[in-house]
């Protein structure tokens, strides 16, 4: 069975600094990953995955990610933390069940910058 | 903005009522969701479907009912709410390939009181 763990309830970053989001994850085939946003009173909104090929995947508003095998891990960074960025950020894996697909959700971490 | 719909954004309905949230995608996506997030954020699905005609029930169980009879509309029902259904639900859809990523509705923020 897949799974997904943010070991992070919140993360606090200054305004102006590097900023991380922990995932791990685990799946007995290929790992798809991704990120998704959710601001206050809205749904989700994929940031960025990861398929296959270069470890760093780039999304939008500037983040990335770190995919790491061999730590099984998926990371979500950016260079230079906004304000704006403060959200709940949720990771996931999609992978195959039983003949369906099934999308798993980590439990999210909700990202506070401070000004 | 992704086109997925939810209606009504918020609700508040007395014990014993029985509600509709209405769900709409027009990107023809065949892959359809209903989570409930907790307060404290964590999503949980309770309803998915894979086309018309197909509904399954997810990792939570939920005295909600759900129908596909169309491929753009994926409706969410409580024959009797209770306080205990108080929640967030949110709606997603995506498409067929397993690196699809999924398109959530707003969300419907419920209130049984």
């Amino acid at each position: 069975a897949q799974s997904v763990a943010q070991p992070e309830d919140q993360v606090n970053v200054a305004e102006g600094n590097p900023l991380t989001v922990k995932c791990t994850y685990s799946v007995s085939g290929n790992p798809y990953l991704f990120w998704y946003v959710q601001y206050p009173n809205r749904g989700l909104q994929f940031l960025l995955k990861y398929i296959t090929g270069d470890n760093l995947v780039k999304g939008s508003y500037g983040f990335e990610a770190e995919f790491n095998k061999s730590q099984t891990s998926f990371h979500l960074k950016k260079p230079s933390a906004l304000v704006s960025d403060s959200a709940l950020y949720f990771c996931a894996v999609r992978d195959w069940d039983g003949g369906y697909q099934k999308v798993t959700f980590g439990t999210g971490t909700k990202l506070q910058v401070i000004p | 903005e992704a086109d997925i719909y939810q209606t009504p954004r918020y609700l508040v309905i007395g014990t014993g009522k029985k509600i509709t949230l209405e769900c709409s995608q027009t990107m023809g996506h065949d892959k359809m969701y209903w989570y409930q997030q907790d307060p404290g954020m964590e999503l949980h699905l309770i309803h998915y479907s894979y086309g018309v005609n197909s509904t399954e029930k997810g990792d939570l169980s939920s005295e909600s009912t759900v129908s596909r009879i169309r491929t753009e509309h994926f409706p969410l029902t409580l024959e009797s709410a209770r306080p205990s259904h108080t929640s967030q639900y949110l709606c997603a859809s995506s498409g067929d390939s397993v690196y699809a990523e999924a398109f959530f509705g707003q969300g419907t923020r419920l209130t049984v009181v």
